[in-house]
């Protein structure tokens, strides 16, 4: 059971232009969302995170929007760049767990 | 510091050969992970110590055998493997459950090749 579902599985934006991956989860005890960010041959960093209590985060470009109700979470990166191309994960975790579910990652392409 | 560091970065080995994966970090983290991940898809949880002790095996095979000799080195003993398991391997560190844990520090990767 996917726990975690991300979409799109691919995403093709210009330069400047808003890129948008979203995601929405099942199980009501998450309460940490972070948002990870792999390139090619390298390990996933950690881009941005969120808990439930907000509704909104932004570090920069980097926006998470967050709707409980609806259990859905998404990452808004304004302006992108051709340095933003790389596969985004979104993730879930329990309070006081130590375990992250991963959604199935997004494949950005930021053409210049 | 907040690096993890895996050696090594690239790793080709038949099936019948006895590797090691190691990881290392500086951080004070008390808690170290090993995860698989193939090609386009997200990382899956292998193994968890916290506190140098083994708390979470995923029902991984017995040809993989994690190690933590102390708290900043993690070994993962690959023997007998099978060309399926051919992934880029990640170590990764955070701070123990029971405390704010939320940064899960990833290290680089082995690209492991079985042929």
């Amino acid at each position: 059971q996917q726990q975690v579902k991300q979409s799109p599985q691919s995403l093709i934006v210009q330069k400047g232009g808003i890129s948008i991956i979203n995601c929405a989860y099942e199980n009501t005890a998450f309460d940490y969302f972070p948002w990870y960010q792999q390139f090619p041959g390298k390990g996933p960093a950690l881009l941005i995170a969120i808990r439930p209590d907000v509704s909104e985060k932004k570090e920069g470009r980097f926006t998470i929007s967050f709707n409980k109700s609806a259990k859905q979470f998404s990452l808004h990166i304004m302006d992108s760049q051709p340095g933003d191309s790389a596969t985004y994960f979104c993730a879930a975790m329990e309070n006081a767990g130590n375990m992250l579910t991963f959604g199935g990652g997004t494949r950005l392409m930021v053409k210049p | 510091d907040t690096e993890v560091t895996q050696t090594p970065k690239h790793l080709v080995m038949g099936m019948t050969n006895k590797k090691s994966l190691k990881c290392e970090q500086h951080m004070g983290h008390r808690a170290m992970y090993w995860y698989k991940q193939k090609a386009k898809k997200p990382p899956e949880l292998m193994f968890v110590y916290s506190y140098e002790k083994l708390s979470i095996n995923e029902s991984v095979p017995s040809r993989f055998s994690p190690e933590c000799p102390n708290s900043s080195l993690l070994n993962l003993h690959l023997h007998a493997l099978q060309p399926e398991d051919s992934a880029l391997y990640l170590c990764a560190s955070s701070r123990p459950p029971g405390q704010p844990n939320e940064k899960l520090f990833f290290g680089s990767g082995t690209q492991l090749s079985v042929l």
